[in-house]
């Protein structure tokens, strides 16, 4: 069974701060993403990887930032928290044909 | 880059009868056509896909067909029961690869069925 999972269900983190929503894949996929979740705007990529240290900007990747040292975890970084980056997060794996998500983490930014 | 846009974005109807939802994408390389289901609170869940070689495929109850020249793909669902009500998004993909494995989602239509 495909395994994504992310490291919270709910945070609530306060403005300006710096915070780190992580994802692990147990597949061995290349590629992973992020995406953020609002109503009425559906899932918009805010960051790609397709390899270890790569990375590609997706639509909205302005006030983000991620890493990937392995293979297996995708880390999303928010540099300095902001009350509009209040959404739920979803991390996917895989890409096209092999896309699975994770359960989401829903951030509130207070 | 691709665009994706679904119709309707709210779709009642009442248990029993069929659903249809739409989609639309603007670049012909696309060649995969997943559609996902959401229910509150839980991750997109994977229902049915359908790639550029076929123009229909059907698994039960739901159906999908793709019409590559106009670029559009639509969804359907018959005998709507209860349980089918959730938020549904189409997507499309050019591949497995690197990044033409990025799926570009529509924007979401939920689907409310009705007793």
């Amino acid at each position: 069974d495909v395994k994504v999972t992310q490291s919270s269900r709910y945070l609530v983190k306060r403005t300006g701060e710096k915070v780190f929503l992580e994802c692990v894949q147990d597949m061995d996929h290349e590629n992973m993403f992020w995406y953020r979740q609002d109503p009425g705007l559906g899932l918009r990529l805010i960051y790609f990887s397709y390899d270890v240290k790569m990375k590609e900007k997706g639509d909205i990747p302005e006030g983000y930032s991620v890493s990937r040292e392995k293979k297996e975890r995708f880390s999303l970084i928010l540099e300095s928290a902001s009350t509009n980056q209040t959404s739920m997060y979803l991390c996917e794996s895989g890409g096209g044909t092999e896309a699975f998500f994770g359960q989401g983490t829903r951030l509130t930014v207070v | 880059g691709e665009n994706v846009e679904q119709h309707p974005s709210t779709l009642s109807v009442q248990e029993g009868d069929s659903a249809v939802i739409k989609c639309t994408y603007s670049d012909s390389a696309s060649n995969y056509f997943p559609w996902y289901k959401q229910e509150l609170g839980k991750r997109p869940q994977l229902i049915i896909d359908i790639r550029s070689n076929v123009g229909e495929k059907k698994d039960q109850r739901i159906a999908v067909t793709l019409n590559k020249t106009a670029k559009h793909f639509s969804l359907h669902i018959t005998e709507t029961q209860p349980e089918d009500s959730a938020v549904y998004f189409c997507a499309a993909s050019k591949g497995n690869t690197g990044t033409a494995s990025k799926l570009t989602f529509g924007t979401g239509t939920r689907l409310q069925v009705t007793l």
